[in-house]
């Protein structure tokens, strides 16, 4: 069975500092993976998705980038966090890009 | 407009009532549709997919709308356990991209 894991669950940096979350699935080959944020009390945006190793789209500009250096390890970075950046961020992955998406269990950042 | 549309809510039901929520979306290729549910500081849980003839699950009831462009999720005999927030989820035509809804809270009351 496919699984998918992220980390760290908590994280708490000061503005200014660079991130780095961490999202890997097992269990499939080639799936599509996204990051999402949702701020509190919001829905989920769509940060970023990738079809394969190396490609990646971004939906939003931001300060955020993302990258696939595996078939199933999707990364998403920052150099400089602003305040802006807290919320709950979210991995998923995806067969197919019509077929549903599991998301992983989240990484709650607040940038203090 | 917003991709995917939903009352906020909150709906406060008691126990064993029936409950119904409505989602629209705007773009009529939209190809996918779903039902995630969305327990509080919690990840996204796929609930059900809806398909074009309608499908159940249990208590669980999904509808597919193409005309008026609107999915629906009806919970019958409704549990202290379903309380959560309800995500409708629609996949745009391009295929990788999912559009959520901010979702519908729902509790249920003893």
């Amino acid at each position: 069975s496919q699984t998918i894991h992220q980390w760290p669950a908590t994280l708490v940096q000061p503005v200014g500092s660079p991130l780095s979350l961490e999202c890997t699935v097992e269990g499939t080959s080639n799936p599509n993976l996204y990051w999402y944020r949702q701020a509190a009390g919001r829905g989920l945006q769509l940060l970023f998705y990738s079809v394969g190793i190396g490609q990646i789209s971004s939906e939003v500009p931001q300060n955020l980038s993302a990258s696939r250096p595996q078939d199933r390890q999707f990364i998403l970075s920052s150099k400089k966090l602003l305040l802006s950046d807290s919320g709950f961020y979210l991995c998923a992955w995806s067969i197919a890009g019509v077929s549903e998406q599991y998301f992983g269990p989240g990484t709650r950042l607040t940038v203090t | 407009r917003k991709e995917v549309e939903q009352d906020p809510g909150p709906f406060n039901v008691p126990e064993g009532a029936t409950v119904a929520f409505n989602c629209t979306y705007s773009n009529s290729a939209s190809q996918s549709f779903f039902w995630y549910r969305q327990d509080c500081r919690k990840e996204p849980k796929l609930l059900m997919s809806v398909y074009s003839s309608g499908n159940e699950d249990g208590r669980f009831t999904a509808q597919l709308n193409r005309a008026s462009q609107y999915i629906s999720l009806l919970i019958r005999d409704s549990k202290l356990s379903d309380s959560a927030t309800y995500l409708c989820v629609v996949n745009a035509n391009t295929g990788n991209q999912f559009y959520f809804g901010t979702g519908t809270s729902l509790t249920v009351i003893p």
